[in-house]
């Protein structure tokens, strides 16, 4: 089955401290990965795709496949960053799932 | 570019009613994906378009549910006889190719 596992729904760090959203997926094969953000009253977008292996505003998620992981990580987190972020794997149809997100919450 | 457009964003019917809701894909991209949103859920695939023809439809109900992606205008989402459970967000995508994929605003539809 292709799964992918949010398991924290809210996430509330102060600015400034480093932060971890966790994501796990469940794929035979070799998986597409993503992370997408929803910032307040704005639409749904790309944030980054593991097979680019960029930082995009300071954010960089791994791809672990020993661990069906895919982590996305940022060192200091800032008020901006607060926002929904949603862990995607590409699907064997070209269609996204999505995992049912976590909330970032950055406290000045 | 004005981006991948959806209306109309707030959708009020009634018990029985149908619901069109429209989605026009940024310029140049020939692939458009309807995704369901529940409240508390990450977003579910729906179906998988390309110009008149569907390509994948395994995440649509199997009654009442129908998309359309004609060779002029925009996608349709119909959904025939609406109940309460269809209450909820759809959101629409484009791409030019498979997973890049560029999102609407998304249409909130209420059943009352």
């Amino acid at each position: 089955a292709q799964r992918v596992t949010q398991p924290e729904k809210l996430l509330s760090v102060f600015k400034g401290a480093p932060v971890e959203l966790k994501c796990n997926y469940s794929y035979s094969g070799s998986p597409e990965l993503f992370w997408y953000v929803q910032y307040s009253r704005q639409r749904l977008q790309l944030l980054l795709r593991h097979i680019s292996r960029e930082s995009i505003k300071g954010f960089t998620a791994d791809l672990n496949k020993g661990e069906t992981s895919f982590h996305l990580k940022k060192p200091f987190a800032q008020e901006e960053d607060s926002a929904m972020y949603y862990c995607v794997l590409g699907g064997s149809q070209g269609n996204l799932i999505f995992g049912k997100g976590t909330k970032l919450s950055v406290k000045p | 570019n004005a981006g991948v457009m959806q209306n109309p964003r707030h959708l009020v019917r009634r018990r029985g009613q149908e619901a069109r809701l429209r989605c026009s894909p940024m310029k140049g991209h020939s692939h458009v994906y309807w995704y369901r949103q529940l409240p508390e859920e990450g977003l579910k695939f729906m179906v998988y378009l390309q110009k008149e023809n569907i390509i994948d439809e395994s995440g649509m109900p199997k009654e009442r549910f129908s998309a359309e992606f004609p060779k002029e205008g925009p996608s349709i989402l119909r959904i025939q006889q609406v109940v309460r459970g269809d209450s909820a967000a759809y959101f629409c995508a484009s791409s030019r190719n498979s997973y890049e994929q560029y999102f609407g605003p998304g249409t909130r539809l209420t059943v009352t």
